[in-house]
């Protein structure tokens, strides 16, 4: 009854450093997000993915990089972190593009 | 222009009452969907409800019922015989279709600010 699986929970990096948040699922979605989440807002599309090997840009995806080699894993990686990518990240997928997305528990990062 | 606008920043019930949490949206697209979805302070994000723009009936699910007034393009969420373990941030979110340049087409899914809710015992 895994669901979308994120990992870590809680990351704290250095500005300049890399990291690859990891996501997967075992509900055969083709869909699949990554959202982040700043204090007191809504969520932002980073990247989505409509199945493996196709990604695509959300509203907010500068500063990230995105892979789809399964239909399983959908990472998010942070190149040259910064300050402003402090926030919780979220990833979803989804059977279908209307069906409900259904999400990880997140990822807090922070960026000092 | 806000896509979705949640008005009531936070809320506030007595245990065992109805509440009511408001969303109104604003599309072009004549085949859109809307979603609830509750974070509580553990953070995660849980689907609550769904509505379609074609649906009849308003959706209902357990406790949770939308109150789809399409014409007034608002979405409420109606928590009856609210509990403790109600309280949490509740924010509301409409799919559109949408293809970006040279990208595919996807659903895309525009969040409101959230609701938090508080439920007094």
């Amino acid at each position: 009854n895994a669901g979308v699986t994120q990992t870590p929970k809680f990351r704290i990096l250095k500005i300049g450093q890399s990291m690859t948040l990891q996501c997967t699922q075992d509900m055969n979605h083709n869909y699949m997000y990554w959202y982040r989440q700043d204090p007191g807002m809504g969520l932002k599309l980073i990247y989505y993915s409509v199945g493996a090997g196709i990604t695509d840009k959300g509203e907010v995806p500068n500063g990230y990089n995105v892979s789809r080699s399964t239909t399983e894993d959908f990472p998010l990686r942070l190149e040259l972190a910064a300050p402003s990518q402090t926030s919780v990240y979220f990833c979803a997928s989804s059977l279908s593009s209307n069906q409900p997305q259904h999400f990880g528990d997140g990822t807090r990062l922070s960026i000092l | 222009a806000q896509k979705i606008t949640q008005t009531q920043p936070g809320m506030f019930v007595q245990e065992k009452e109805a509440v009511t949490l408001d969303c109104t949206y604003d599309t072009s697209d004549p085949s859109y969907g809307l979603f609830w979805y509750k974070q509580p302070s553990s953070g995660e994000m849980i689907f609550l409800i769904y509505q379609g723009s074609y649906d009849q009936q308003n959706a209902t699910e357990g406790r949770y019922s939308l109150n789809f007034q399409k014409a007034r393009k608002s979405a409420n969420l109606v928590i009856s015989a609210s509990q403790l373990g109600d309280s949490a941030m509740y924010f509301c979110a409409m799919r559109e279709r949408f293809r970006p340049a040279g990208g595919t087409s996807y659903g895309k899914l525009t969040f409101g600010q959230g609701t938090i809710l508080t439920v007094h015992p």
